[in-house]
């Protein structure tokens, strides 16, 4: 699976869009950007994944570059509950894309301030 | 659906005791993982199961037995627990979109 990079933690106040990054620059052609969050001490939450176009869902955006080396996670008006530990995994998907798990970096901290 | 449910969610061994935690999961995913996950750190994988009856290492697995026995369970074991095997312990099940997380058991080895 291609490593990832994400910024240690980041602030956003309440009410405004929180922007994510998160670099992966020697993702593969068949590999997947997911997003994970975990709010405190909880198991890890399944936000949004994508490939190559841009995703939405109820919970978030996902942007993804052209050259598909890095990626932004929008969460378009965050709330106090947001405050969580954000996770980008890249990996592959489909019958054997999942069999040996997600591999966790340390993630970011996004801390929504009132 | 419970999705994943792990038992117990919290519990205190002294050195050298054994215990099994429980890991159940009610969407008929082929796919269980165990993961522990350190103050300050992300969730390692420690042992994985691709179907009924399989088993295979993670990424920590030293110290850990599993079984999956039944496709709906995976047991993780400590035959002897130590205290760098305090941590807490996840449980996760997929397909091939997405995976599922249980609210965690917090071992805590004396």
């Amino acid at each position: 699976d291609a490593k990832t990079t994400q910024p240690p933690s980041m602030d956003c106040a309440e009410g405004r869009a929180a922007n994510l990054p998160c670099n992966h620059s020697t993702i593969s052609g068949n590999e997947y950007v997911y997003w994970y969050r975990q709010i405190h001490s909880q198991g890890p939450q399944y936000i949004i994944h994508g490939l190559k176009n841009n995703e939405t869902n109820e919970m978030a955006s996902l942007i993804i570059t052209e050259d598909r080396k890095s990626s932004t996670l929008i969460l378009p008006h965050a709330t106090l509950r947001d405050t969580a530990v954000y996770y980008c995994i890249v990996r592959s998907q489909g019958s054997g894309g999942g069999a040996d798990g997600l591999t966790f970096g340390k993630g970011t901290h996004l801390i929504i301030q009132p | 659906n419970a999705g994943v449910t792990q038992t117990p969610k919290f519990r205190v061994l002294k050195t050298g005791q054994s215990m099994t935690l429980l890991c159940a999961q009610d969407m008929n995913h082929e796919y269980m993982y165990w993961y522990r996950q350190d103050p300050g750190m992300g969730l390692r994988l420690i042992h994985y199961s691709v179907g009924e009856g399989t088993t295979a290492k993670g990424e920590v697995p030293d110290g850990y037995n599993v079984s999956r026995l039944k496709k709906q369970n995976f047991l993780l074991g400590l035959e002897s627990a130590a205290p760098s095997q305090t941590s807490v312990y996840f449980c996760a099940s997929s397909s091939s979109y997405g995976y599922t997380f249980g609210s965690g058991t917090r071992l805590t080895v004396v």
